[in-house]
């Protein structure tokens, strides 16, 4: 296994509720990176959290929030659920300064928005 | 935008023969990645080759970079089935705190 889990690993959700995704980095990384997976597509960079704090974001809205713990977990949590917000969610996490020697993801947790 | 964008979309090849996908992006970058996913699971870091290098090889995988045309390719030589999957490139901006995923090649190896 690649060292990174994530929980749940299926969710369904009505629109405008809330939700928080959870990511267990590997022992060791701590820069941990979001993103956001529809079908058919590419990942797409939510944002990135490096020792607790928030050091890049993608054109997501304020209504998707992180957190970063000093045990190397973090949470994703979207906040007013909608339609297009259904997507697979995948945490990635790396070494120290970014991912210059390549993430190691989780297998994801995948978001049904009803 | 940043992101990498892979040609061709999709590829259907037999066992044994080779494939190659490309990618391409757009602004100057510090490295670039390749990865794999199988069947909209986590995706599977591959290969990673800096901006001052021009080939990489891993097993069966060889990996080529032109930065003066903003293109990298990947190669799976005598492919299997289980290679059957989705591959995607990775660029940074020229920073490490953001990467850009393509839409992928998806790749289907024919027994």
């Amino acid at each position: 296994e690649t060292g990174v889990t994530q929980s749940p690993t299926h969710l369904i959700k009505t629109r405008g509720q809330q939700v928080t995704l959870r990511c267990s980095s590997q022992s060791g990384h701590n820069t941990v990176s979001w993103y956001q997976q529809a079908l058919g597509q590419g990942p797409q960079f939510i944002f990135q959290y490096y020792r607790e704090e928030e050091n890049g974001r993608g054109n997501f809205p304020p209504r998707f929030s992180g957190l970063q713990f000093p045990n190397y977990s973090s949470e994703l949590n979207v906040n007013a659920l909608e339609l297009d917000d259904s997507a697979l969610y995948l945490c990635a996490s790396s070494l120290e300064g970014g991912p210059i020697y390549g993430y190691t993801f989780g297998s994801g947790t995948r978001l049904t928005v009803v | 935008s940043q992101q990498g964008e892979e040609d061709p979309q999709a590829l259907s090849i037999q066992e044994g023969e080779n494939a190659t996908m490309n990618c391409s992006y757009k602004t100057s970058i510090n490295n670039l990645q390749w990865y794999r996913q199988n069947s909209g699971r986590g995706l599977v870091h591959l290969i990673l080759i800096r901006s001052n290098e021009r080939e990489k090889h891993s097993g069966r995988l060889r990996v080529t970079l032109d930065t003066s045309k903003k293109s990298s390719s990947l190669l799976i030589t005598a492919s299997r089935a289980a290679d059957t999957a989705s591959y995607f490139c990775a660029t940074d901006d020229g920073n490490f705190n953001k990467f850009y995923f393509g839409s992928g090649t998806k790749l289907n190896v024919k027994p």
